[in-house]
């Protein structure tokens, strides 16, 4: 267990909707990655936040959004789906901005499917 | 565009035999990752090679990174069943600059190396 927790596990919804993927770091880390992981694509970064900001960005699609809250949790918000949006999405931690490359902890992801 | 490629993508062993796994990439980086993922599981780290020349070793499994040849290997000695799973390296670089320093921790994966370890 790594300590950081991901919400739901799993996600089946129809195409167009909307949906939010929640993620708490491991307790103390500043930093939060989201993943998307498919067949076709493979492991792919999307977005880094440091302490509430933005701190980069990936091949993140116009209709997903992330944010990182003062409690340091962090949501990401997938809209108008696409039947190839299904994927496995994982959220990772680290103490700091990987200034001192420190490891990133992987949750255990959410497993969206849109029919 | 930072391209990581892993090699070989399927990898069949034979208990008790060594093989190595390559990962190579294609823009200057120091900082190579290694991971482990079974089935329907998460990530977990397994190397963290910071340096050209670095060295990392935990069980029956070797970590190494040649930083000019841009070129990291995962050297499986004496495979056991429970060594079966899909092995990423991942390549992290800059990703943002500001008044204090730079920013890292966009990694950039290769495509996964799935070992199966058989009697």
């Amino acid at each position: 267990d790594s300590g950081v927790t991901q919400t739901p596990k799993h996600l089946i919804t129809a195409t167009g909707q909307r949906v939010t993927l929640r993620c708490s770091p491991r307790s103390g880390d500043l930093s939060v990655y989201w993943y998307q992981q498919s067949l076709d694509q493979g492991l792919q970064f999307l977005i880094q936040y440091y302490n509430g900001e933005e701190r980069a960005k990936g091949n993140i699609l116009e209709r997903f959004s992330a944010q990182q809250f003062p409690d340091l949790h962090s949501e990401l918000n997938l809209s108008s789906l696409e039947l190839g949006d299904s994927a496995l999405y994982f959220c990772a931690s680290s103490e700091l901005a990987g200034r001192y490359t420190d490891t990133q902890y992987f949750g255990p992801g959410t497993r969206l499917t849109v029919l | 565009e930072l391209k990581v490629e892993q090699n070989p993508l399927f990898l069949s062993m034979q208990e008790g035999k060594n093989y190595t796994i390559y990962c190579n990439y294609s823009t200057t980086s120091d900082r190579l990752y290694w991971y482990r993922q079974d089935p329907g599981k998460s990530l977990e780290s397994l190397f963290v090679l910071l340096s050209n020349g670095a060295v990392k070793q935990e069980g029956r499994l070797m970590a190494s990174l040649d930083t000019k040849a841009r070129l990291s290997t995962l050297h499986i000695t004496a495979a056991v069943h429970d060594l079966s799973a899909t092995y990423f390296c991942a390549v992290d670089i800059p990703s943002y600059t500001y008044a204090g320093g730079t920013s890292y921790g966009k990694l950039t994966f290769g495509q996964g190396t799935i070992l199966t370890v058989h009697p």
